[in-house]
């Protein structure tokens, strides 16, 4: 079957840095996709890796290891807007562009 | 460059009536993406479009639900003889359907319609 994993609830503290993991287990890979959705409102694209390593912009950061079936997002210098839930999401191989969803993490970012 | 859009924001209807969304793609984009959300829950697929075609449907259920993208105008969601379980926000994303890299083409999500059975 299909999955993606990742932790329910995390809470951090303003100024630090946290790690949000994922793990997925697809049919094929075509690619990962980091989004962030404030309460009520609709997810808004983070970032998108398809080969290992790391990809950075600005305070936000995300690993991708193909052979391990993982990913983190990385949020460094955390402020209380920061806040959200951050979903994880992988495109299958083929040529069907769907994506398939994790459930988020809901990243709590405390004074 | 306007954004992925949506209407209703906000849409109220009793038991047995039809509801019908809206959504624009972004300029450019030929392909769209409906999903439905639950409070505290997570995105769930429902269909995936490309103008006059459905791609993939395998998270639309079979009764009362239909969508198209038709050759002009918006993408339409349509529930037929809503229940209460439809409440829900209804989220509409669209990608520019680039071709070559598919792993890269991106979704933008709509703001939402948040549906109200009563």
């Amino acid at each position: 079957g299909q999955n993606i994993d990742q932790p329910t609830e995390m809470t951090a503290t303003e100024g630090a840095i946290v790690q949000i993991n994922c793990t997925y287990q697809t049919s094929g890979f075509n690619g990962l996709f980091w989004y962030q959705q404030h309460a009520g409102e609709a997810p808004t694209f983070l970032s998108y890796n398809v080969l290992d390593g790391l990809e950075e912009k600005g305070r936000f950061s995300s690993f991708l290891s193909r052979s391990k079936g993982y990913s983190y997002l990385l949020l460094k210098e955390l402020q209380m807007k920061d806040s959200a839930s951050y979903l994880c999401a992988v495109r299958n191989a083929g040529n069907n562009r769907k994506l398939i969803w994790g459930l988020g993490t809901s990243l709590a970012v405390n004074p | 460059n306007a954004g992925v859009m949506q209407n209703p924001r906000h849409l109220v209807r009793r038991r047995g009536q039809e509801a019908r969304l809206r959504c624009s793609p972004m300029k450019g984009h030929s392909h769209v993406y409906w999903y439905r959300q639950l409070p505290e829950e997570g995105l769930k697929f429902m269909v995936y479009l490309q103008k006059e075609n459905i791609i993939d449907e395998s998270g639309m259920p079979k009764e009362r639900f239909s969508a198209e993208f038709p050759k002009e105008g918006p993408s339409i969601l349509r529930i037929q003889q809503v229940v209460r379980g439809d409440s829900a926000a209804y989220f509409c994303a669209s990608s520019p359907g680039t071709s070559g890299r598919i792993g890269t083409d991106t979704q933008y999500f709509g703001p939402g319609t948040r549906l109200t059975v009563l």
